[in-house]
């Protein structure tokens, strides 16, 4: 497609479970990064992949957050276990390789813990 | 440590004046500012950006000024339209990484 998708755009799940969201980027785009936007604050980093390779993981809140990028292309997060606090909307972007490359996201995936 | 402030939650400016944004960050190594727009259900959409070696940047109705000495940058948008009523994010990063750090935002209120 044109744009950067993700889906589900809304999830609803019951704390405990488990969750993946998905993330197909911008075709070429080598840069793929997750960010997440908690109600009231700003865009959290969490993840960022080069190609199928996370040289930096260092923005995941905790080890039940877990990343993977396949073919270059298509990323899931999971999250295992869910917790309240994980209630975020969920943000994809793709870039062509860094630096100074502008980001281009998507419309994200709202995630509610309940 | 926050690194990237954006200190006005919110602003609300008069449909043709001018709105200005503003952005301040601590780390000195950062070399590249960037500027996004959110609307409501949908991710944050690209305006501007603008290089360390350079102090201001234009693009139609949006100019970015960059301070490198007061660490500061602002966004420009002359003249407001109610359709620029979003949340603005400005962002940065050193050329030497890739990874960008956002702003917390501004709700921008435009008022015809």
């Amino acid at each position: 497609g044109a744009g950067v998708s993700q889906s589900p755009s809304n999830k609803v799940t019951e704390k405990g479970k488990d969750v993946e969201l998905r993330c197909d980027p911008i075709s070429g785009h080598t840069a793929l990064y997750w960010y997440r936007q908690s109600l009231g604050q700003g865009l959290e980093f969490l993840i960022y992949f080069q190609g199928n390779s996370a040289p930096d993981k260092s923005g995941l809140p905790s080890d039940r957050f877990s990343a993977e990028r396949t073919g270059g292309s298509v990323s899931t997060l999971t999250i295992q276990r869910t917790q309240q606090e994980d209630s975020a909307v969920y943000l994809c972007a793709s870039s062509l390789a860094p630096p100074n490359e502008k980001l281009f996201f998507g419309s994200g995936t709202q995630l509610s813990v309940l | 440590d926050q690194q990237v402030k954006q200190n006005s939650p919110s602003l609300s400016v008069q449909e043709g004046r001018i709105s200005i944004l503003n952005c301040d960050y601590t780390n000195s190594m950062f070399d590249y500012f960037l500027w996004y727009k959110k609307y409501p259900a949908e991710g944050p959409t690209f305006l501007i950006s603008i290089s360390s070696i350079k102090d201001k940047n234009e693009d139609g109705r949006f100019t970015v000024f960059l301070n490198k000495s007061a660490k500061h940058l602002s966004l420009h948008i002359v003249p407001s339209q109610p359709g620029d009523s979003a949340v603005y994010f400005c962002a940065a990063s050193n050329s030497g990484t890739y990874k960008y750090i956002f702003g917390t935002g501004t709700r921008l209120k435009v008022l015809a």
